[in-house]
């Protein structure tokens, strides 16, 4: 596709739910982040994959979250028992091969409200 | 551990003033440092990347600036316009950290016509 895409755009749950948050990375991008922003917060980096495996996750939270991106491109963020705490805009980016001088390509992000 | 700040928090002007919006980093070990842009309810949009060996990039009417040493980055917008409403943030890639931004919390601003 043209951009990253995040699907869907908004998600309301209930505390206690398991949710799924979908990034589609710009076609041939081997690096793909996962961001998350609270309100009135900058991004903070959650994840980071280099093809299909997790070259970084130590912005993971706890082990309610975990993402995959089994086959080198889409890749999923899931949320187990989630908690109103966990309510904020997933952002998703990718990046050409994960080089420091690369720039980040954004999604347009997944709103998450958990009641 | 790395942190990123931005003053002012929140900033109006009327169209046409040329403006300034500060970023500071504690840890001067950066590969680069990139401003972003963010409009209500979307993705990052980039705006310019600084290398770390760089002093300065320009792109239209936006010039940003780095001084490594000093742990600062400033973001100069020329005759602003309303248009250029939006959040701005600032982001470091941190040696220690791999490719993964740190950002700061944004200026939000305001141009009004």
């Amino acid at each position: 596709g043209a951009g990253v895409s995040q699907t869907p755009s908004n998600k309301v749950t209930e505390k206690g739910k398991y949710v799924e948050l979908r990034c589609d990375p710009i076609s041939g991008h081997t690096a793909l982040y996962w961001y998350r922003q609270s309100l009135g917060q900058g991004p903070e980096f959650l994840i980071y994959f280099q093809g299909t495996g997790a070259a970084d996750d130590s912005g993971l939270p706890n082990d309610r979250f975990f993402a995959v991106r089994p086959e080198g491109s889409v890749s999923t963020l899931k949320i187990q028992r989630t908690e109103r705490g966990d309510s904020a805009v997933y952002l998703c980016a990718s990046s050409l091969s994960g080089g420091v001088q690369e720039t980040q390509y954004f999604g347009p992000g997944t709103r998450l409200l958990v009641l | 551990k790395q942190e990123v700040t931005q003053i002012p928090a929140a900033l109006s002007v009327p169209e046409g003033e040329n403006l300034v919006l500060n970023c500071s980093f504690t840890d001067s070990a950066i590969y680069n440092l990139q401003w972003f842009r963010q409009d209500p309810g979307k993705g990052l949009t980039s705006l310019l990347l600084i290398q770390s060996s760089q002093r300065e990039q320009t792109s239209g009417r936006l010039n940003a600036s780095l001084d490594k040493s000093s742990g600062r980055s400033t973001l100069y917008i020329a005759a602003s316009q309303p248009g250029d409403s939006a959040t701005y943030l600032c982001a470091v890639t941190a040696n220690q950290a791999g490719t993964a931004l740190i950002f700061g919390k944004g200026t939000t601003l305001s141009v009004s016509s």
